[in-house]
C-alpha cells in the first residue's frame, strides 16, 4: 500500500502566485518525520524542509512552510511567492523507525510560468 | 565537512552483464546509508537502506544486492542485469540514530545513470 502519496503529477503555477504541493502519509509509528526535496532537471536532490511528528508547530525555512495537519495525516509545502526557478520536481518523504526507513512519493512536477 | 561521492557516474550495461555501483561517505561515522532507484520521470524507489556493517535492509525483492563492507562504503550490485533495472541510482546517508533531535535528513550522492541495452 501507498505509504506516501502525492497526488499532483504536475502543476503549472504563475509567477509570484503562492503554490501548495499536497502529501499524504500512512504509517502506524507515533515517532516519525516528514521531508519535503526538490530535485531541479540536473538531478540532485535539495532538502527543503523538515517535520517531526511531535513538533507543535508547523515548519518553516524561508519561502517555504509545511502544513502539518497530523489529524488528517498531510504534510503539504506551501512555496510563497513563487519563482521561476521554483520550476522542479518536488518529493515528499517519510522517515519511520525503527531503522530509519526513508520512502518518498512519486513527486510533483511543478511548472513556474512567468 | 561530510562529502559522499557515487561512482560511476554514467554506465551502458548490456542485458545479462555484472554491475557494481559503489558510494563512500567522509568525514562522519555509523551514519545510515541508502540506495534508491528513479526511472525516468519517476519517484524514487528505496532500494536498500543499512544502520551498520553487515546490516542490510532489502525493500524491493529482485535481482540486486547491497553490501556494507566498511562503515562508509555501500555497494550494490547485480549479477545479471536486466533491461527493467535501466534507471538513476543514488546513494544517500542521514546522520545515525535519529531518536535524538536529529531530523534523520538525507544527503544525497550526484548520483549514476545506468543504461541496459
Amino acid at each position: 500500500a501507498q505509504k506516501i502519496t502525492q497526488t499532483q503529477p504536475g502543476m503549472f503555477v504563475q509567477e509570484k502566485e503562492a503554490v501548495t504541493l499536497d502529501c499524504t502519509y500512512d504509517t502506524s509509528d507515533p515517532s516519525y518525520g516528514l521531508f519535503w526535496y526538490k530535485q531541479p532537471s540536473s538531478g540532485e536532490m535539495i532538502f527543503l524542509i523538515y517535520q517531526g511528528s511531535y513538533d507543535q508547530q508547523n515548519a518553516t525555512e524561508g519561502r517555504y512552510s509545511l502544513n502539518f495537519q497530523k489529524a488528517r495525516k498531510s504534510a503539504n509545502l506551501v512555496i510563497s511567492a513563487s519563482q521561476l526557478g521554483d520550476s522542479a520536481m518536488y518529493f515528499c518523504a517519510m522517515r519511520e523507525g525503527p531503522g530509519d526507513k526513508i520512502i518518498f512519493g512519486k513527486g510533483t512536477r511543478l511548472h513556474i510560468l512567468p | 565537512s561530510q562529502t559522499i561521492h557515487q561512482w560511476p557516474a554514467t554506465l551502458v550495461q548490456p542485458v545479462g552483464s555484472p554491475l557494481s555501483l559503489e558510494c563512500t561517505v567522509e568525514g562522519t561515522s555509523n551514519p545510515n546509508l541508502y540506495w534508491y532507484r528513479q526511472a525516468a520521470g519517476r519517484g524514487l524507489q528505496l532500494l536498500f537502506y543499512s544502520v551498520g556493517i553487515g546490516q542490510i535492509s532489502s525493500e524491493v525483492p529482485q535481482n540486486l544486492s547491497a553490501s556494507r563492507p566498511q562503515d562508509r562504503q555501500f555497494i550494490l550490485s547485480s549479477k545479471k542485469l536486466l533491461l527493467s533495472d535501466s534507471g538513476f541510482y543514488l546513494c544517500a546517508w542521514s546522520v545515525g540514530g535519529t531518536s535524538g533531535r536529529h531530523t534523520g535528513e538525507l544527503f544525497f550522492g550526484e548520483g549514476s545513470r545506468l543504461t541496459v541495452l
